[in-house]
């Protein structure tokens, strides 16, 4: 069965504190995998996808990485602006998203 | 421009109405979705549309009802709601084939009373 599992399910780190976040899956033949930040009430903000093992890519603060079973998002030198729910999602067939990691930057 | 619009941005409703959630995007995108999203949860995928056409419909009760009228319109009629269907409703479009990456809309808060 297909899944996406992301950890931790929250994070609070001090503002400069640097940390990752990880996103680990299991589908038969991905498509792209994707990482989206989420304010509360708010759509899913697009911030990258990967499609191939070993791919990465940055945007400001933040850098996603990809192997064949698990992908990252490395975020340095955090700002409390970052504060968000940061969200992976996998596509085969469809695409199947995790439940996210609650992140929170104390200023 | 990756903007996917929505409309309305808020929406009260009793049981016994009738209303729409309207979405709008303007990238050329030739697959749009309708997810419902609860509190604290990941977005649940609802229906696919690809060329204008329903491609994907997740067992959605048919007190929902999706609607395509062009590439670039895609809604949702709403009919005797239950209070459990009080959520955002997220619109998102894509590419069909190669790069699928979706870009959401900012939703719609709906509450069901």
């Amino acid at each position: 069965e297909d899944q996406v599992t992301q950890s931790p399910e929250a994070l609070r780190l001090q503002e400069g504190e640097s940390s990752s976040l990880n996103c680990s899956y299991t589908v038969s033949g991905l498509r792209g995998l994707f990482w989206y930040r989420q304010d509360p009430g708010k759509g899913p903000e697009f911030l990258f996808t990967l499609y191939s093992a070993g791919e990465e890519k940055e945007k400001e603060r933040l850098k996603a990485t990809l192997t064949k079973k698990e992908s990252f998002l490395h975020i340095t030198a955090p700002k409390p602006e970052d504060s968000a729910t940061y969200l992976c999602a996998v596509q085969d067939d469809k695409i199947i998203f995790g439940k996210g990691t609650r992140l929170h930057i104390l200023p | 421009d990756t903007e996917v619009t929505q409309t309305p941005k808020h929406l009260v409703m009793g049981m016994t109405n009738k209303k729409s959630l309207k979405c709008e995007q303007h990238m050329g995108h030739r697959a749009m979705y309708w997810y419902k999203q609860k509190a604290k949860k990941p977005p649940e995928l609802m229906f696919v549309y690809s060329y204008e056409k329903l491609s994907i419909n997740e067992s959605v009760p048919s007190r929902f009802s999706p609607e395509c009228p062009n590439s670039s319109l895609l809604n949702l009629h709403l009919h005797a709601l239950q209070p459990e269907d009080s959520a955002l409703y997220l619109c998102a479009s894509s590419q069909v084939g190669g790069k699928e990456t979706q870009y959401f809309g900012p939703g719609t808060r709906l509450l069901v009373l």
